[in-house]
């Protein structure tokens, strides 16, 4: 199983200009999340999937923010247009069915830096 | 959101010492998870745990469901320079998917 897998690693962009970060969840996990993490904030949970259906997106700072997950494996999380408070990690996580307790698998993250 | 709070915050202890964490909540949860993170990776669950009172075992960690269901605790015996990173706590009210996660407690073992 190759977990789940973040693209990119890091991300260098100017102020202004649209960022995509992508996400592929474990195979099989019907839930998916996307959480941002800063020093100030710790993790922060943005927005969640179950069977790629938005659940709860009451986390995302701004409609600057926007998620999509059309199928069940990939997701994306666009930021548009990005500011320099924006930098983070963003973590994708994803978790499988079977009820309650199921811990979620994190990816490595995306680095993101808005100069 | 549900407001978890762990201590300590940071914490530098010798190799070979015991370590012990904890982390509160305001609200009775109805699952605990304790996870690590490794720098420049993301976090990486450790133990679980499902029910009220429960102590639970991976190796050197040892993670206990308190009582109250309001706190649960994470403790390390013989530290080594490996368990360096940040561990976070992470609870689960029981209603809807999702885990409220910790502020975080960094752990600095000096060789």
């Amino acid at each position: 199983d190759a977990g789940v897998i973040q693209s990119p690693r890091h991300e260098v962009t100017e102020m202004g200009q649209e960022v995509t970060l992508r996400c592929k969840p474990i195979s099989g996990h019907n839930s998916l999340f996307w959480y941002r993490q800063t020093m100030m904030r710790g993790l922060e949970l943005l927005i969640y999937f179950n069977n790629n259906v938005p659940i709860d997106d009451s986390g995302m700072p701004e409609d600057r923010f926007s998620a999509k997950m059309p199928n069940a494996s990939f997701s994306t999380l666009k930021i548009q247009p990005s500011e320099p408070r924006d930098s983070a990690v963003y973590f994708c996580a994803s978790r499988g069915g079977g009820g309650l307790g199921y811990g979620y698998t994190f990816g490595s993250g995306t680095r993101l830096t808005v100069v | 959101g549900q407001q978890l709070n762990q201590s300590p915050q940071s914490m530098f202890i010798q190799e070979g010492e015991d370590v012990s964490m904890n982390c509160t909540s305001s609200s009775i949860f109805n699952t605990w998870l304790w996870y690590k993170q490794d720098p420049g990776e993301g976090p990486v669950l450790l133990i679980a745990l499902y029910k009220a009172g429960e102590l639970t075992s991976n190796g050197r960690l040892t993670a206990q469901f308190g009582i109250t269901r309001k706190d649960s605790f994470l403790n390390i015996s013989a530290s080594i320079p490996s368990d360096v990173g940040i561990y976070f706590c992470a609870g689960q009210p029981g209603t809807g998917n999702q885990f409220y996660f910790g502020t975080g407690t960094s752990l600095t073992v000096i060789p």
